[in-house]
């Protein structure tokens, strides 16, 4: 149980393109999903809170506009990385959490996209 | 201090050997504890929930020390599977409805047959 897919795996793509991200909770339902962003050898960092049905909660120094999250249902959120450019090169990684049980109920990562801008 | 630490290592272990990390959390009021892997290049995956009284799963064993505030990993007869990064995770506000997760920065462990 607990599956977190997320699609695409890899991204290559110019510099100014606009790349989707999405997470899906697969055979749960998840109010709460996360967007992390992990460069090489450096820990994971925390983008944005993803809530369904309102907006997403960006932490410090993430452009909101800059990352468009949309969480449209209880087991999809996507991630939009506009106008990309080759610093947002990177490994996202989406995480869910089931509304249902405990507060000791863990987060569940997607595989991850690795994004590479040129 | 941060709110979550943990040594970096990397940790050098023979295989079969035991090894253990301890990961430090500065909110007292904590409740949810959590030890993660993460493979290179990989996605951080769920080794176990830490729970009050410590808790086993086969090899692994997990233990909370809230007086001290620090969780703890213990790995036994190490494969070299188990060579990764392995991060721990601390609720970040109690209450806070989002249940957000604060990670330590993870420690690399390398075991050497």
């Amino acid at each position: 149980g607990a599956v977190v897919s997320q699609h695409p795996s890899w991204v290559i793509c110019k510099s100014g393109t606009s790349v989707k991200i999405e997470c899906r909770s697969l055979d749960f339902q998840a109010t709460t999903m996360f967007w992390y962003r992990q460069f090489p050898k450096q820990s994971l960092m925390l983008m944005a809170t993803s809530n369904e049905g309102s907006k997403a909660t960006y932490e410090q120094g993430v452009e909101k506009d800059k990352f468009l999250i949309n969480h449209a249902s209880l087991t999809l959120s996507t991630l939009t990385v506009t106008s990309a450019h080759p610093e947002d090169s990177s490994f996202y990684i989406c995480s869910a959490r089931d509304i249902e049980g405990s507060s000791n109920q863990p987060q569940h990562f997607g595989d991850g996209t690795r994004l590479s801008i040129l | 201090r941060k709110e979550v630490e943990q040594d970096p290592g990397p940790f050098n272990v023979p295989e079969g050997a035991t090894v253990a990390f301890n990961c430090t959390y500065s909110n007292s009021a904590s409740q949810s504890f959590f030890w993660y892997r993460q493979d290179c290049r990989k996605e951080p995956k769920l080794l176990m929930s830490v729970y009050s009284s410590g808790n086993e799963d086969g090899r692994f064993t997990a233990q909370l020390n809230r007086a001290s505030q620090y969780i703890s990993l213990l790995i036994r007869d190490s494969k070299l599977s188990d060579s990764a990064t392995y991060l721990c995770a601390v609720n970040k506000v109690p209450g806070d409805s989002n249940y957000q997760l604060i990670w330590g920065a993870g420690t690399k462990l390398i075991i050497k047959p």
